[in-house]
């Protein structure tokens, strides 16, 4: 299972775009990356999915390089609302995969 | 459209009883996974079910039980509470042809005092 590393925390300001990367160095040939929002006491909500290039929807975008040992959440106009853990996650989607999560990255938007 | 339904939300237990929780999955899922996730630390997968059948186990001891139903609903039983296993519970489901994409409950908190 690919190992992934993100920072512990942020800080970001209500407006400003927030990029969070997380490095997965031996992700395999097979695995997609996913990266889940959670807000204290409910459950990880999903963000986003992609295997390469450019993944952009309503809420995000994920920008994934050629090699793809790493990949950026990108999160435009923040507000204070996206205070949240956010985890990403690197797995084959098959039926056995287990979504493994880690500490994640805990980000604070100021006013 | 209903979503995950976990109950109960909030239960308080005293160390060595057992506690029984419950969860629906989502419309069309057909697959349940169990998460423990203590405070401040990200969830951490128990075990998953499918077709009735435990797929899948985590690091978790014997104490962790679970079932899942026809319907694909499921329990997680835990016998002999630790204090260590006060934590919040979630219940995940999925559709195994699916993208991976879990979708969560909203969890339930267990107090072991």
């Amino acid at each position: 299972l690919a190992k992934t590393t993100q920072p512990i925390s942020m800080d970001s300001y209500e407006g400003q775009e927030v990029n969070i990367t997380c490095s997965h160095n031996n992700i395999a040939t097979n695995d997609y990356i996913t990266w889940y929002q959670q807000f204290p006491s409910q459950g990880p909500r999903f963000i986003i999915q992609g295997y390469k290039t450019k993944v952009t929807n309503e809420v995000a975008s994920l920008f994934i390089p050629a090699d793809r040992k790493s990949s950026t959440l990108s999160l435009p106009r923040v507000s204070l609302s996206d205070t949240a853990v956010y985890y990403c996650l690197v797995g084959d989607r098959g039926g056995s995969y287990i979504p493994t999560f880690g500490r994640g990255t805990s980000l604070i938007v100021h006013p | 459209d209903a979503g995950v339904t976990q109950s109960p939300t909030h239960l308080i237990k005293t160390r060595g009883q057992q506690v029984t929780l419950r969860c629906s999955p989502k419309s069309g899922h057909d697959t349940v996974s169990w998460y423990q996730q203590a405070l401040g630390q990200g969830p951490q997968f128990i075990f998953q079910y499918y077709e009735e059948e435990e797929r899948q186990r985590g690091n978790f001891p014997d104490r962790f039980s679970g079932h899942q139903f026809p319907n694909y609903s499921s329990e997680l039983n835990v016998n002999a509470l630790l204090l260590g296993d006060s934590a919040l519970y979630l219940c995940a489901s999925s559709w195994t042809s699916g993208t991976g994409e879990l979708f969560f409950g909203e969890g339930s908190r267990l107090t072991v005092l």
